[in-house]
């Protein structure tokens, strides 16, 4: 099992260009989420996905933020046009079955927008 | 509405010594309760889980929380603390029916000194 597998692991750009992050969950895995870690807001639900649907978005910051889940073993998250602001590390976790059961977390996205 | 506290945003212990890390919950429904550690640039991990079965629950590393229904805490505790133990810990609560109900608790960083 390799796990949650998620790219790049840091991403340097500047004010104003596209950002695209990509997440691969755990074969079998029904849910996917998208949260975003921050010193000043801990860790904040995004997104997630049930079989491949998106289900909860309210947690996208604005219409610059978005998310797509073509097939169960892919899912990206892009960000146009980015911001200082969207400076933070950005996990994909997946899980089996949703609440009940534990999330499995990438290990991260570390981006920078200068 | 389910809310999770964690008591104490950094603990400090020397290396051999128990270790507390206290955990405070609300939930309208009988909740699922995790316990994730997360060290440097590293994704969370699940250290242990809880879903209404036993109350002790043991998890990774040594690690144990009991559920105490009437106090609403899950605690995380080890006997004897090692080096390798010092990360930052979520306390988390769930709701089987949502998979968005998923809380995290701000965080406790563990310390260990030597």
């Amino acid at each position: 099992d390799a796990g949650v597998i998620q790219s790049p692991r840091h991403e340097v750009t500047e004010m104003g260009q596209e950002v695209t992050l990509r997440c691969k969950p755990i074969s079998g895995h029904d849910y996917l989420f998208w949260y975003r870690q921050t010193m000043m807001r801990g860790l904040e639900l995004l997104i997630y996905f049930n079989n491949n649907v998106p289900i909860d978005d309210s947690g996208m910051p604005e219409d610059r933020f978005s998310a797509k889940m073509p097939n169960a073993s892919f899912s990206t998250l892009k960000i146009q046009p980015s911001e200082p602001r969207d400076s933070a590390v950005y996990f994909c976790a997946s899980s089996r079955t949703g609440a009940n059961s534990p999330l499995h977390f990438g290990n991260g996205t570390r981006l920078t927008v200068t | 509405a389910q809310s999770v506290t964690q008591l104490d945003s950094h603990v400090s212990v020397s290396e051999g010594t128990p270790v507390l890390l206290r955990c405070n919950y609300s939930s309208s429904y009988s909740p699922s309760l995790f316990w994730y550690v997360q060290h440097p640039n590293k994704g969370l991990q699940l250290l242990l889980k809880y879903t209404s079965a036993a109350t002790l629950v043991k998890g990774i590393n040594g690690f144990e929380a009991e559920f105490k229904k009437s106090e609403t805490s899950f605690h995380l505790t080890k006997p004897s603390a090692h080096m390798s133990d010092a990360a930052e810990y979520f306390c988390v609560v769930s709701e089987w029916s949502s998979a968005s109900k998923i809380i995290f608790g701000s965080g406790t960083r563990l310390s260990i000194r030597p």
